[in-house]
């Protein structure tokens, strides 16, 4: 069964900051999507990572997909508080779960001034 | 421009009443999937459906039920409403042109009294 884990859970920052959210998975896999959500909002996509080695940035973030670690990292380059949110990853099964994605279990990030 | 709406947005209803929680996509995708999301358990899915006529339980599937007739819509059902079932419903598509890629519904907010 397919396990996914972020850490940190919670997240307060500063602005101006940088800091790294990490997603770790326990099968393998080499598609990872990250997902943003503001308070009561839907969820809106990211990033989509389809590759070892996978590097995309918008903006302040910029997600990276290591898939012999099971690994991905969000990271955060001079908060703004406009980032604010609750950030998900989330795996796709592969095999007969193709297409079916497995989340974390969110990381709520908080930008103080 | 394709979308995926739900509704009703809101709904209230009463334990024991069936209540159907409606999902419609004009993406085109052939994937869909119903989430809850609760406090602290993050997203769990609850049914998905790989194309008409398929349809898979979830990690939470019990109590719920769902159907899949034609391309564009996956409605929800809830048999006999319980108060547990209180929760935000998501649903979600994706297709192979999306690289799999989950998009969002706004939600439904469902109350169970």
């Amino acid at each position: 069964e397919l396990k996914v884990e972020q850490n940190p859970l919670f997240l307060s920052m500063q602005e101006g900051k940088n800091y790294t959210i990490y997603c770790n998975y326990s099968t393998t896999s080499d598609r990872l999507y990250w997902y943003r959500q503001d308070p009561g909002k839907s969820l809106e996509s990211l990033f989509v990572l389809l590759s070892n080695g996978a590097v995309k940035q918008e903006g302040r973030l910029m997600a990276s997909l290591d898939t012999k670690a099971r690994l991905s990292t969000l990271h955060i380059t001079a908060a703004v508080h406009d980032l604010s949110a609750t950030y998900f990853c989330a795996v796709d099964g592969g095999g007969t779960s193709y297409g079916k994605l497995t989340f974390g279990q969110g990381t709520i990030l908080t930008v103080h001034p | 421009d394709a979308e995926i709406t739900q509704s009703p947005r809101h709904k209230i209803t009463e334990t024991g009443r069936q209540v159907t929680l409606a999902c419609h996509q004009t993406w085109n995708h052939n994937n869909m999937f119903w989430y809850r999301q609760d406090l602290g358990h993050g997203l769990r899915l609850i049914h998905y459906s790989y194309g008409v006529q398929d349809t898979n339980k979830g990690e939470v599937s019990d109590g719920y039920s769902v159907s899949r007739s034609n391309t564009e819509d996956l409605p929800l059902t809830l048999e006999s409403a319980a108060s547990s079932q209180t929760s935000v419903y998501f649903c979600a598509s994706s297709g192979v042109r999306s690289s799999y890629e989950q998009y969002f519904g706004p939600g439904t907010r469902l109350t169970v009294t």
